[in-house]
C-alpha cells in the first residue's frame, strides 16, 4: 500500500499564474481533504471532496479550486498565484463514516511563488 | 471561533529526559482530538487521538496525552525522550459542525533534542 502520494514535490511558480497539485488516496479511503500550511504555521484546511463533489471549504477564496475523480484522487488548483499562496499543500484521505475519524496525510507539495 | 492554541513555539529537551507539550482548546461540547509529528519534509504522522471514555490516550512511539475537560487542555507526554523524537509537534481538533477531514490545528511546537 502506497499511502497517500502527491505530486509534484516541488514547483516553483510566477505571480499570476495558475497551478495544479495532484493527491493519490490511500488505497480503499474516499475522501479527500487539503491542507495550506504555511511556513511557521500549522495546517489550514481549504476544502474536502467527496464522490466528486467539495463537500466542505474552509476560508479561501474562490482562486482555489478543486476536482475529485471517479477513481477518488484529486486536483487542487490554484489561479492567479499570490507570493502569500507559497506554502507546502497536504492532501489527506479518509474513508467517509469512519468513526475512528483517521486521516492519513501525503508528504506535500511545496509550492513557490515568486 | 474555535481555536487550538500550542504555547510554546520551541522546546529543547535532553535525550533521555521527559517530554509535555502543552494544548488548549476552545470548544463547548467534548472535542475530538488529535496529536500528530512532522518530520522534516514529511507529512503528518497520527501519534494519538481522543473521543471520549478514558481521559489518558497511549499512542504510538511511547507518547500518550491526557484530556483534561476542567482546563480545555490536552498535553502530550513522554517519559524518556529518544534523539529521534525531534520534530514538529501538531495538536488539532475536528472542527464543530465539520466532517473527519476538516481539522483546526495549532501553529505547532517543534521539539530539540540534545544528545
Amino acid at each position: 500500500d502506497a499511502g497517500v502520494t502527491q505530486s509534484p514535490t516541488h514547483l516553483i511558480k510566477t505571480r499570476g499564474q495558475q497551478v495544479t497539485l495532484r493527491c493519490s488516496p490511500k488505497s480503499g479511503h474516499d475522501t479527500v481533504s487539503w491542507y495550506q500550511q504555511a511556513l511557521g504555521q500549522g495546517p489550514q484546511f481549504i476544502f474536502q471532496y467527496y464522490e466528486e463533489e467539495e463537500r466542505q471549504r474552509g476560508n479561501f477564496p474562490d482562486r482555489f479550486s478543486g476536482h475529485q475523480f471517479p477513481n477518488y484522487s484529486s486536483e487542487l488548483n490554484v489561479n492567479a498565484l499570490l507570493l502569500g499562496d507559497s506554502a507546502l499543500y497536504l492532501c489527506a484521505s479518509s474513508l467517509v463514516g469512519d468513526r475512528t475519524y483517521e486521516q492519513y496525510f501525503g508528504p506535500g507539495t511545496r509550492l513557490t511563488v515568486t | 471561533a474555535q481555536s487550538v492554541t500550542q504555547p510554546d513555539i520551541h522546546i529543547t529537551v535532553s535525550e533521555g529526559a521527559s517530554l509535555e507539550l502543552r494544548c488548549n482548546y476552545s470548544y463547548g461540547a467534548t472535542p475530538y482530538l488529535f496529536w500528530y509529528v512532522q518530520s522534516p519534509g514529511q507529512g503528518l504522522q497520527l501519534l494519538l487521538k481522543y473521543f471520549s471514555g478514558d481521559t489518558l490516550v497511549q499512542g504510538i512511539k511511547g507518547f500518550e496525552a491526557e484530556f483534561k475537560r476542567s482546563q480545555s487542555s490536552f498535553n502530550l507526554r513522554k517519559p524518556s525522550v529518544h534523539w529521534s523524537d525531534a520534530a514538529e509537534y501538531f495538536c488539532a481538533v475536528v472542527r464543530y459542525g465539520g466532517s473527519q477531514g476538516n481539522l483546526i490545528f495549532g501553529k505547532g511546537t517543534k521539539l530539540s533534542v540534545k544528545p
